[in-house]
C-alpha cells in the first residue's frame, strides 16, 4: 500500500500568515491527489484535485502544488475560517490512502 | 443540491452485524462511484470500501475485507455497507461519499456521518 506522510502534524500560526503543509507519498503517485478540510463535529471538505486543481466555490488563498512523492498545500493569507485540520489522500493505487491530518491552530 | 444522508449506525456489541446505508439526492446516482470512509474518534479518515456507478467493481480495505460487503441499489438511490463480525477497532464516524465521475476515485460530496460504536 501506498503510504502516505504529511508535516507538520500540527501548525500554530497567525491570522494573515501564508501556511504550506507538505504531503508525502512512498511512491510515485504522479498527480493524483486530493486535499481536505475538516472542522470538529463536521465531514471533510474538498479543497484540492489532482494536487493544483482548486475545487468549485473553495477560496483563491487556498493552492496546491507538486507531482510524483512531494506535495504541498498552501494557504497563503490564513483567515479565522480556515482553523481546522487538513488531509492528504492519494488516489493512484487501489487503497485510496489519506495523511494523518495536519491541524492549524490558533497562535 | 446534492445531498447524502447515512444512517443505521449504532451500539452493537463484538462479533455482531450492521447495515450501513446512504440515501442520495441531487445527482444521477448511478452514474457515479461512491465510497465509505470512517473515521475513529480523535483519529484521522480512513477509506474503507468503494463502489462504481454500475455496482460491478468493488474494493475494500485490508482492514475490512472479508468482512464487510458494500452495495447499490440504483433504482433506489442508496448505497450500503453491510459489516460482519464487528470488531473494537470498527468503533468509527462513517461517511459515505461521492466521486466526481465513475471510478476517479476521490471525493467531491460527503454526508454527515453515522457513528458506530462496538462494545459489549
Amino acid at each position: 500500500d501506498i503510504q502516505m506522510t504529511q508535516s507538520p502534524s500540527t501548525l500554530s500560526a497567525s491570522i494573515g500568515d501564508r501556511v504550506t503543509i507538505t504531503c508525502r507519498a512512498s511512491q510515485s503517485i504522479s498527480s493524483w491527489l486530493a486535499w481536505y478540510q475538516q472542522k470538529p463535529g463536521k465531514a471533510p471538505r474538498l479543497l484540492i484535485y489532482k494536487a493544483s486543481s482548486l475545487e468549485s466555490g473553495v477560496p483563491s488563498r487556498f493552492s496546491g502544488s507538486g507531482s510524483g512523492t512531494e506535495f504541498t498545500l498552501t494557504i497563503s493569507s490564513l483567515q479565522p475560517d480556515d482553523f481546522a485540520t487538513y488531509y492528504c489522500q492519494q488516489y493512484n493505487s487501489y487503497s485510496r490512502t489519506f495523511g494523518q491530518g495536519t491541524k492549524v491552530e490558533i497562535k | 443540491e446534492v445531498q447524502l444522508l447515512e444512517s443505521g449506525g449504532g451500539l452493537v456489541q463484538p462479533g455482531g452485524s450492521l447495515r450501513l446505508s446512504c440515501a442520495a439526492s441531487g445527482f444521477t446516482f448511478s452514474s457515479y462511484a461512491m465510497t465509505w470512509v470512517r473515521q475513529a474518534p480523535g483519529k484521522g479518515l480512513e477509506w474503507v470500501s468503494a463502489i462504481s456507478g454500475s455496482g460491478d467493481s468493488t474494493s475494500y480495505a485490508d482492514s475490512v475485507k472479508g468482512r464487510s460487503t458494500i452495495s447499490r441499489d440504483n433504482s433506489r438511490n442508496t448505497l450500503f455497507l453491510q459489516m460482519n463480525s464487528l470488531r473494537a477497532e470498527d468503533t468509527a464516524i462513517y461517511y459515505c461519499a461521492k466521486d466526481p465521475g465513475d471510478s476517479i476515485w476521490y471525493f467531491d460530496y460527503w454526508g454527515q456521518g453515522t457513528l458506530v460504536t462496538v462494545s459489549s
